[in-house]
């Protein structure tokens, strides 16, 4: 089954403990991103890459970091997570046809 | 640098009835237009897209979505709503780099039995 998967779903932790939030993707898809999704601001954009140790900044890539070693996984990495970075964390990829593929979610919460 | 309004936060409408999801944008170019709904504790799933072509995009679960270049519009519509339609929707455009997506507020569907 196409998918792209998240770990954890659900993350609860304290500023300034480094985590990291996997994605993976079997779909041999080339576009990758991350997107935070907060009340009335719909998804913003995190980072994104285009290619395997091809990535770049999106609208709101302050205190977050990503790199992309291989083609299937995305990790986004917090290294010093603050409050502000609670909520809903999305990973997506694309086909060639500018469709994007989300992965379920991940929420977390830092104290 | 490109950008996606939904006026709307809520539209309610009755089961049966035709349904409109306002969105207009700002893109520099010609834009790549897309349409995601996410129905509760789920992700965000792919409705339909405008790249290119006739200006009426046919999609999922009989939704469609008319783009309008003059009014930098592109409202999501269905004939006839039902009540599983209900979820948030989401605008999104993508500028012709095909690089960086922009995504609206979304608009909460609520469709009353």
């Amino acid at each position: 089954e196409a998918q792209v998967t998240q770990n954890p779903r659900y993350l609860i932790t304290v500023t300034g403990k480094k985590l990291t939030v996997t994605c993976s993707q079997n779909m041999n898809h080339e576009y990758m991103s991350w997107y935070r999704q907060d009340p009335g601001l719909g998804l913003r954009q995190i980072y994104y890459s285009m290619n395997v140790e091809v990535t770049d900044k999106g609208d709101v890539p302050e205190g977050y970091k990503v790199s992309r070693k291989e083609k299937r996984n995305f990790p986004l990495i917090l290294e010093s997570p603050s409050p502000n970075q609670t909520s809903l964390y999305f990973c997506a990829s694309m086909d060639p046809s500018y469709e994007q593929y989300f992965g379920p979610g991940t929420r977390l919460t830092v104290t | 640098a490109q950008s996606v309004a939904q006026p709307e936060d809520q539209v309610n409408v009755a089961e049966g009835n035709p349904l409109t999801v306002k969105c207009t944008y700002s893109v520099s170019g010609n834009p790549y237009l897309f349409w995601y709904v996410q129905y509760p504790n789920r992700g965000l799933q792919f409705l339909l897209k405008y790249i290119t072509g006739d200006n009426l995009v046919k999609g999922s679960y009989g939704f469609e979505a008319e783009f309008n270049k003059s009014q930098t519009s592109f409202h999501l519509k269905k004939p006839s709503a039902l009540v599983s339609d209900s979820a948030l929707y989401f605008c999104a455009v993508r500028d012709t780099s095909g690089r960086a997506l922009t995504f609206g507020s979304g608009t909460r569907l609520q469709v009353q039995p």
